[in-house]
């Protein structure tokens, strides 16, 4: 079965600062996506960044990058720059390549709160 | 362009009873998600349509839970009875059929308290 797991329940950080939220997964496949999704209070849930498994390079969105180690199946975010509006619930997520539907298996998520 | 809307935001029933969401996907996107999350946990697939096709429904209950996407358009959620259980929140995505990373697009979700 398809995992991912999200070890850290809560994380805080002061503004400005940089914070690393951590993820690894659980699969057989080769091929695949990575996801980090951002829940804000209001609820609709938000693409941050997207990672390929067949890429190397890690990528990178303005203050958003991650850290992907595919042997060791870990996708780590880090959050550069920390702002208000970085709090939120933030959720690891995979996707299957070759698939039959486009199920996104989500982690339980990681509550960011960022402190002036 | 509008994202993905939802109704009603929120929904307090008691068990036993029946309740319906309704999601009106982004425009153009052939693909819609119904997930359901619980508190403390990340979403879970309930069911996939591609246009009016079901593609996955392997995790929803069956026996309560009901989708339809009759024009491959707007798709309803029903649960009947609900069981306490059932309490969580339903989000619908979308996404367009083109795209290779299918990104999918959430709406704000329905909370639905059953008691």
């Amino acid at each position: 079965a398809q995992t991912v797991t999200q070890s850290q329940p809560e994380m805080s950080v002061q503004e400005a600062e940089t914070v690393t939220l951590s993820c690894t997964y659980d699969t057989s496949e080769n091929n695949y996506y990575l996801f980090w999704y951002k829940q804000p209070p209001s609820r609709q849930m938000i693409l941050v960044i997207r990672q390929e498994a067949y890429k190397q390079q890690n990528a990178t969105e303005n203050r958003f990058s991650v850290n992907f180690q595919k042997a060791a199946k870990s996708f780590s975010l880090k959050i550069s720059d920390s702002q208000l509006g970085d709090t939120a619930m933030y959720f690891c997520a995979f996707m299957p390549i070759p698939k039959n539907t486009d199920k996104l298996i989500f982690g339980t998520g990681t509550r960011l709160q960022v402190f002036p | 362009e509008a994202g993905v809307a939802q109704s009603p935001r929120y929904k307090i029933i008691e068990k036993r009873q029946s309740v319906a969401f309704w999601c009106n996907p982004i425009s153009g996107h052939a693909t819609l998600y119904w997930y359901q999350q619980i508190l403390g946990q990340g979403p879970k697939l309930l069911i996939q349509f591609q246009n009016n096709g079901v593609v996955d429904d392997s995790q929803l209950p069956k026996d309560r839970f009901s989708a339809e996407r009759l024009k491959g358009v707007d798709s309803t959620l029903k649960i009947q009875p609900a069981k306490l259980e059932d309490s969580a929140v339903y989000l619908c995505a979308s996404s367009f059929l083109r795209d290779p990373y299918n990104e999918q697009f959430f709406g704000p979700g329905t909370r639905l308290t059953v008691l």
